[in-house]
């Protein structure tokens, strides 16, 4: 089993569409958790970090972490053909190792 | 936000030789570096993590004799793929982790090796 899930889709959506982005993980020992953004044949930008549960809003991003089920979601709201990429989450046990742990990635294309 | 370089973007090869790729922290100095590898359409698999002044780290699996890391100064690691074989052939992709509250690691744009 790997350490974190995700499915790489494709996932095709109409332009202002909520889109729904999920992980799931497996070692409870993880706490920081990561949204990556990929833009074709480039690398990958951080959009949003979680410590720990809870919830996170950056703009039309919000970041959802659930510890008890070990999973979390990144919700995109009023989604762009800009938004298209592969989304790729990550997770790490503590701060100060630095060590990703990133899920394959979920490609996706918002069509206008 | 900080700025990672590689060099170079892509780079293609006959099989036997050795390729040398950069990678530089433009605007901050980095004591660790990253090196990953992306096959198409997979995750990011982390090879190894470099530090200044120190033998890299490696991960299970991945031959330190053939992915030659050194990172000798605070703002260029550089990641040598020794007798390149077809195999070897994917996207590397570099970080440098900017020191802080969170240890951001932030990502180079990556250099397609491609080895013929």
């Amino acid at each position: 089993q790997k350490e974190v899930e995700q499915d790489p889709g494709p996932l095709s959506v109409p332009e202002g569409a909520i889109v729904s982005l999920n992980c799931t993980y497996s070692n409870s020992a993880f706490q920081y958790f990561m949204w990556y953004r990929q833009y074709s044949r480039k690398g990958p930008e951080l959009l949003m970090y979680t410590y720990s549960s809870g919830n996170k809003e950056d703009g039309r991003f919000t970041a959802q972490v659930d510890k008890s089920s070990k999973y979390i979601s990144l919700f995109i709201r009023d989604s762009q053909p800009s938004d298209s990429a592969t989304y790729l989450c990550a997770m790490k046990r503590g701060n100060q190792g630095g060590k990703l742990i990133f899920g394959q990635g979920t490609e996706l294309s918002v069509k206008p | 936000g900080a700025v990672v370089s590689q060099h170079p973007s892509r780079v293609i090869c006959k099989s036997g030789t050795s390729v040398k790729i950069e990678c530089r922290s433009l605007d901050f100095q980095a004591t660790t570096m990253f090196w990953y590898r992306q096959f198409p359409k997979k995750s990011l698999m982390l090879m190894a993590t470099s530090n200044e002044g120190s033998k890299a780290t490696y991960e299970q699996g991945v031959e330190k004799d053939k992915f030659l890391i050194n990172h000798a100064s605070l703002t260029l690691s550089t990641l040598t793929v020794t007798s390149a074989h077809p195999e070897d052939s994917s996207f590397y992709i570099c970080s440098a982790k900017l020191a802080g509250v969170f240890n951001e690691q932030f990502f180079g744009p990556g250099t397609r090796l491609t080895v013929l």
